[in-house]
């Protein structure tokens, strides 16, 4: 079953913050997040692993609760090069790395 | 970036015609991936490879199949194309599980008629 993405869509202007959201009814494994641009392939952005601790890069940090099944997505202080689709992707096992991906969130970020 | 390539990148077909995606990577990755994205649907894992002649099934495999021969090809068929398998089809390549990213190719745009 396919994650949950929260929102779907959000608008910013540039230096205000965002949380995207990723919920799972199943046990998770791993949390990956990725970015995709209009007409381009989806860039990794990062991977959080069951146990494993908040990750950071830059001004974008991930968080992931394994009691509720669900992973944050954070953008602080956003420019305009953040704009885009996020999707997170969730592994229920350490097995061939088989990610169902959510619906995405459209971010969106003006001058 | 990693060395991921696919072809076509674009491809008009008639229903009822076979139809061949080829992915190509460069990287000696073990794990290939083939997905599908639609609108509103995210990203959907049509079959995967974890090896050579090694392939297994992802949530939407129906009416496709796949086939490793050697480490840096991964293709994709549709045996005869339908109208409902019109997307944009990505692959993907993987070095390992857990800890590993998935690195995306430039996607095939396909349009069946």
């Amino acid at each position: 079953q396919q994650p949950v993405q929260s929102p779907q869509a959000v608008i910013l202007r540039e230096g205000e913050d965002a949380v995207i959201n990723c919920s799972s009814s199943k046990a998770l494994y791993s949390v990956h997040w990725y970015r995709q641009k209009h007409g381009e392939a989806p860039v990794f952005l990062m991977i959080l692993l069951k146990g494993g601790e908040q990750k950071g890069h830059e001004k974008i940090s991930a968080s992931f609760n394994e009691k509720k099944q669900q992973s944050s997505l954070y953008l602080t202080a956003s420019q305009l090069s953040y704009s885009g689709t996020y999707f997170c992707g969730t592994e229920v096992n350490n097995a061939g790395n088989m990610l169902t991906f959510g619906g995405g969130t459209r971010l969106m970020v003006k001058p | 970036d990693a060395g991921i390539t696919q072809s076509p990148r674009h491809k008009v077909t008639e229903t009822g015609t076979p139809v061949t995606l080829r992915c190509h990577q460069t990287e000696n990755h073990r794990y290939m991936y083939w997905y599908r994205q639609d609108p509103g649907h995210g990203l959907r894992l049509i079959h995967y490879s974890y090896g050579v002649k090694d392939t297994d099934k992802g949530e939407v495999s129906d009416g496709y199949s796949v086939s490793r021969s050697k480490t840096e090809d991964f293709l994709l068929t549709l045996e005869s194309a339908t109208s409902s398998q019109t997307s944009v089809y990505f692959c993907a390549i993987s070095s390992g599980t857990g800890d590993y990213e998935q690195y995306f190719g430039p996607g095939t745009r396909l349009t069946v008629t």
